[in-house]
């Protein structure tokens, strides 16, 4: 059974449109991961929360942002999606933060901008 | 800062063929080393991991030792099968250096012919 599942697992928008994905998650891990991977790069982390304690990475850009309204849920809001945001978008979580052992993914949101 | 970087791929294996990934690092502090792997479809799952030089982390055939002189955590298997067919990410867990957040690699895909 999924432990990590997030919605839509495929988002197509407009640029400028605003766009929000979902994640959920049945493990009662403390830590919730939203990663950007591009084509052909490397999963790019963007931000994480430790319960409600939530960590910007510094070059996250304004456009981007997150809340987490319970234990389950973690939500990723782009404001205004660029041509630039079209990308895989990766949900995860780990049971602690800090040298972060395993984590678990949802299968992705793959979000394309026209 | 850190970072990964792992071969280019795609590589493409006969079924039995012996495979090795290459994995090198850049870390500021003391790293845990991780691989993951995405099969077609699927969310990245944790394959193996070791947390301090010289250990061998291993699963379902696959091995990877913690070479702290090389900076390196090669990926090896001796004899493939057309299941393991999927992209393969490196990564690191640095406490000094992200925070314990994971650094990716760029990932290489794998295809195992029959």
């Amino acid at each position: 059974d999924a432990m990590v599942i997030q919605n839509p697992r495929y988002q197509v928008t407009q640029f400028g449109k605003p766009v929000t994905l979902s994640c959920s998650q049945t493990l009662n891990h403390n830590v919730m991961y939203w990663y950007q991977q591009k084509s052909s790069q490397a999963p790019k982390l963007l931000f994480h929360y430790y319960d409600k304690d939530f960590n910007n990475e510094a070059d996250t850009p304004d456009n981007f942002q997150s809340r987490r309204p319970n234990t389950s849920f973690c939500f990723l809001d782009i404001r205004s999606p660029g041509l630039g945001d079209t990308a895989m978008y990766l949900c995860a979580t780990s049971r602690e933060a800090g040298f972060a052992g395993e984590l678990f993914f949802g299968e992705g949101s793959r979000l394309t901008v026209l | 800062g850190d970072s990964v970087t792992q071969m280019e791929g795609p590589v493409t294996l006969s079924e039995e063929a012996c495979l090795t990934i290459n994995c090198t690092y850049t870390a500021t502090g003391y790293p845990s080393l991780f691989w993951y792997v995405q099969y077609p479809g699927e969310g990245l799952q944790l394959l193996l991991k070791a947390t301090k030089a010289d250990d061998k982390g291993s699963n379902k055939g696959f091995e990877a030792t913690y070479r702290k002189e090389t900076t390196s955590f090669h990926l090896e298997k001796g004899s493939v099968q057309v299941s393991d067919s999927a992209v393969y990410f490196c990564a690191l867990s640095d406490r000094g250096g992200s925070q314990g957040n994971l650094i990716f690699g760029k990932g290489t895909k794998l295809s195992v012919k029959p």
